[in-house]
């Protein structure tokens, strides 16, 4: 059955590093997500991608952060300066068609900023 | 600001019994509801959605969807210990284009 896929499933970095953090949606999925979840809180959105373009954006997507589809396979989301409040579980998730598709979710990153 | 409101438990069943979980929204033009199920550590993993009032069934778990008292909720008949988890309900408002908002999600713990 296809899944969504997330690498790496561990990342550690110091604050003001940069890190990517790469997802493999499920290959005829058109929308693209990123959510994130800080321990003991719930998931909250951060973005969404369709037609190569940011649809959607919540406030925490600020300037450090940033989307791209490189190929036809990858979604990739950038913290350019990590701050200790990124540490948090990051989970890509994708949908097929507009309106009530269900979101499949990947097994998450979980990201440490020390 | 739209919001999705759970109960953070824990709730507390017996195995075997019925697990009753909640969950209001305040958007009333909201179309879409989801239960995600979330174990310690892991990805929300879909449970079902629900697009229209009345019942939905799968198996050991039933949807049921009042959008004129904007409620959903989740019963898992027969509830296992394997069903002990985490219980997001998620909902696509209206104007919000794809993306869901989450709940706190309620603690279910089944009790051997």
């Amino acid at each position: 059955e296809p899944e969504v896929t997330q690498t790496p499933s561990h990342q550690v970095t110091q604050m003001g590093q940069e890190v990517i953090l790469r997802c493999v949606p499920i290959s005829n999925h058109l929308y693209f997500y990123w959510y994130r979840q800080i321990l003991g809180q719930k998931v909250e959105f951060l973005v969404s991608f369709y037609n190569n373009e940011i649809s959607e954006k919540s406030e925490i997507f600020d300037d450090q952060f940033s989307v791209e589809r490189p190929d036809g396979s990858n979604f990739t989301l950038k913290i350019r300066s990590t701050k200790l409040e990124d540490s948090a579980m990051y989970f890509c998730a994708s949908n097929g068609l507009a309106g009530g598709e269900t979101q499949y979710f990947g097994p998450g990153t979980r990201l440490l900023v020390l | 600001q739209k919001e999705v409101e759970q109960n953070s438990g824990p709730l507390s069943v017996p195995e075997g019994a019925i697990a009753s979980l909640n969950c209001t929204y305040s958007d009333r033009g909201s179309q879409s509801f989801f239960w995600y199920r979330q174990y310690s550590g892991k990805s929300p993993e879909l449970i079902m959605s629900i697009y229209s009032n009345g019942d939905k069934e799968d198996g050991r778990f039933t949807a049921q969807l009042n959008k004129a008292s904007q409620y959903v909720s989740l019963l898992i008949r027969d509830s296992q210990p394997s069903d002990s988890a985490t219980y997001l309900c998620a909902v696509r408002f209206s104007g919000g284009y794809q993306k869901v908002t989450f709940g706190t999600g309620t603690k279910l713990q089944v009790i051997p």
